[in-house]
């Protein structure tokens, strides 16, 4: 069954420190992983999309790995701001059938001062 | 960047209303768009996917004859709720798949749907 599951569910730091955020899925055959950031109440904005070719993706104080022997990714992020305060969803393209995308749960991250 | 947007950002109705929610590709075309929804705390899920000028496929489970999903032109999509309930109060997202962007899907900021 194709599944996305991302721990942890939740998660609370303090502003300025890194933070890593994990998925791990089952879908097969993919071709590509994302991470999105949500704020509440808004749509998912992509915060990076990898190929199964790419290992590491960046943008800004966001990193995302993907390893696809594993089937794992993580998105890594530094230097934590309020503003990061957000759900974290990981999504991976189901490639077997009109590209259709399989979402993980999100974790809730909140960064307080 | 590609953008969506939805309308209205949100809306309460009287039960046994309807109300429709747009979706539109401002600055691409999409024949294909996608309705989400979303419950509080819980991820994303896929209603049905919405091509232009063909029936939309629902996802099993979603009643197609209360979800009425209407695909008329390459940059808008409309979702209407009919005879809604309570039940049916939730986030509703849309996204729209960009044929020139290798199959890019961009998210709109959702419509909030309160049933009273």
């Amino acid at each position: 069954k194709n599944q996305v599951e991302q721990s942890p569910q939740s998660l609370i730091i303090l502003e300025g420190k890194n933070c890593t955020l994990q998925c791990n899925y089952t879908v097969s055959p993919f071709s590509n992983l994302r991470w999105y950031k949500q704020d509440t109440g808004r749509g998912p904005v992509s915060l990076t999309i990898m190929t199964f070719s790419e290992n590491t993706k960046s943008n800004g104080r966001y990193t995302a790995t993907l390893d696809a022997d594993t089937k794992q990714s993580s998105l890594h992020i530094t230097a934590s701001q309020l503003s990061d305060s957000a759900s974290y969803i990981c999504v991976v393209t189901f490639s077997g059938g009109y590209n259709k995308l399989i979402f993980g749960a999100g974790t809730r991250l909140a960064v307080h001062p | 960047g590609a953008v969506v947007s939805q309308h209205p950002s949100w809306v309460i109705c009287k039960s046994g209303t309807s109300v429709k929610i747009e979706c539109r590709s401002l600055d691409f075309q999409a024949t294909t768009m996608f309705w989400y929804r979303q419950f509080p705390k819980q991820s994303l899920m896929l209603m049905a996917t919405s091509n232009e000028g063909s029936k939309a496929t629902y996802e099993q489970g979603v009643e197609k004859d209360k979800f009425l999903i209407n695909h008329a032109s390459l940059t808008l999509s409309t979702l209407t709720v009919t005879s809604a309930h309570p039940e049916d109060s939730s986030f509703y997202i849309c996204s729209a798949r960009d044929l020139d962007s290798s199959y890019e899907q961009y998210f709109g900021p959702g419509t909030r749907l309160t049933v009273t």
